[in-house]
């Protein structure tokens, strides 16, 4: 079945970078939509945006002037850049696959396991 | 932006028991509500979509119902491994999430 893994730095510094990856397995990432989400300690989930299979984005407006998004159909992942992090950005990152039907069933139908970001100097 | 309330922040119950958490919209998302299960260790997974709409694999125990602002996620016959964080999460605006409720079994 198809699976996501996602793979980072762990430790960035306050106004680097942070960029991570997400592996997908078992299944092709063209032809879907993808999103990454995030969860800070003590808060709850924040979507964070996603990347359509057109290859459009859509960002969290909170975000959307550090972020963007990447993908390598044939090395099967996509990515997420956050620039200029604070220790706000310090969180468990989600990618997930982003479906959308015809009713209401819009909704994120797989999830990887997340990975830990820690901003500090 | 639409924020989610959700309800209680924790529970404790026996095997067995019917346990109920709720999700209140800032307003009317027209049933584009969903549920999801996160577990240490594993990724989250959807329990329900669309408001009521079991997905694939998930135990029959699971149900949601709601419509408007209002809903709610029903696990009947609470088994020992329904330990977990349960959060809400609303499509009908850009994504936003409830707070969660962990659910701890006595």
């Amino acid at each position: 079945q198809v699976q996501l893994q996602e793979s980072g730095p762990g430790l960035v510094k306050p106004s680097e970078t942070l960029t991570l990856k997400c592996t997908v397995s078992g299944g092709p990432i063209s032809g879907h939509d993808w999103s990454w989400i995030r969860q800070s300690p003590g808060k709850p989930l924040e979507w964070i945006g996603h990347r359509y299979s057109t290859g459009s984005t859509t960002y969290n407006p909170s975000l959307e002037s550090r972020v963007s998004f990447g993908v390598d159909t044939s090395e099967k992942w996509f990515s997420l850049r956050l620039n200029s992090v604070t220790a706000a950005d310090t969180a468990i990152y989600y990618c997930a696959r982003w479906q959308t039907g015809t009713v209401a069933d819009w909704y994120f139908p797989l999830w990887g396991r997340g990975t830990r970001v820690t901003v500090s100097s | 932006d639409t924020q989610l309330t959700q309800s209680p922040p924790s529970l404790s119950a026996s095997v067995g028991d019917r346990v109920s958490i709720t999700c209140r919209a800032s307003q009317n998302i027209d049933r584009f509500l969903n549920w999801y299960q996160v577990q240490p260790g594993k990724a989250p997974r959807v329990l329900i979509y669309a408001a009521s709409t079991l997905a694939s694999g998930i135990p029959s125990r699971f149900s949601g119902r709601g419509s408007r602002t209002d809903y709610s996620l029903i696990i009947s016959d609470l088994q020992p491994e329904d330990s977990a964080i349960y959060f809400c999460q609303q499509s009908y605006s850009e994504p936003s999430f409830g707070s969660g409720t962990r659910v701890e079994i006595k």
